[in-house]
């Protein structure tokens, strides 16, 4: 069974340019949530999707979003990138909302100029 | 609310040297704890869990044992490996919570 995929691996952007990542989960996983992680902060929960539909949202501005498809693929959006918005950005997928087990993909390095 | 608290790192052993990298954790429920691993370059993998107390996770010859009287889940391995080089993620997860809880992480390296 494939594991969760995510695209592109790598992005340059510059500072007010947004930016869009793609996260495919595991085959049957229904469940996507996003994670930002950096060195100074550690390991960040952003938000989580199920059906379509945003379940949990951690604490970041508004210009963090995402969207989930009817295919269960989520895409995660930062408009108005700021420098801090460095990151590995990782998104895991599990069978439901809350399940106990989360996969993780590789992650989106995104560097902002 | 909810925090992990892991060992600072980087932690540095010799190969076939003894690994343990302690965790320590509030939970505001009954949490069921976990053991992340991440390799250079890549996401976090699953490495093991434990869901209630006196259980022990175990994989890849990694174990750690869920004490909730001392509210631990430290991670033990008799003899590391080069190949082990990765950082650790401890994390948990309680009940009412669909958010898990990490701690920052426990870079280890090994030596040949």
């Amino acid at each position: 069974k494939a594991g969760v995929t995510q695209t592109p691996r790598y992005l340059i952007k510059t500072r007010g340019q947004q930016v869009t990542l793609s996260c495919s989960p595991i085959s049957g996983h229904r469940s996507v949530s996003w994670y930002q992680q950096t060195p100074g902060q550690g390991l960040q929960f952003l938000f989580e999707y199920f059906s379509e539909t945003q379940r949990n949202k951690g604490n970041f501005p508004g210009r963090f979003s995402g969207r989930q498809f009817s295919n269960s693929r989520s895409e995660m959006n930062v408009s108005t990138l700021e420098l801090g918005d460095s990151a590995l950005y990782l998104c895991a997928s599990s069978l439901d909302p809350g399940g106990e087990t989360q996969y993780f993909g590789p992650g989106t390095r995104l560097l902002v100029l | 609310g909810d925090s992990v608290t892991q060992m600072e790192g980087p932690v540095t052993l010799s190969e076939e040297a003894f690994l343990t990298i302690n965790c320590t954790y509030t939970a505001t429920g009954y949490p069921s704890l976990f053991w992340y691993v991440q390799y250079p370059g890549e996401g976090l993998q699953l490495l093991l869990k434990a869901t209630k107390a006196d259980d022990k996770g175990s994989n890849k010859g990694f174990e750690a044992t869920y004490r909730k009287e001392t509210t631990s889940f430290h991670l033990e391995k008799g003899s590391v490996q080069v190949s082990d080089s990765a950082v650790y993620f401890c994390a948990l997860k309680t009940g009412g919570s669909y958010i898990p809880t990490f701690g920052r992480g426990t870079s280890l390296i090994v030596h040949p």
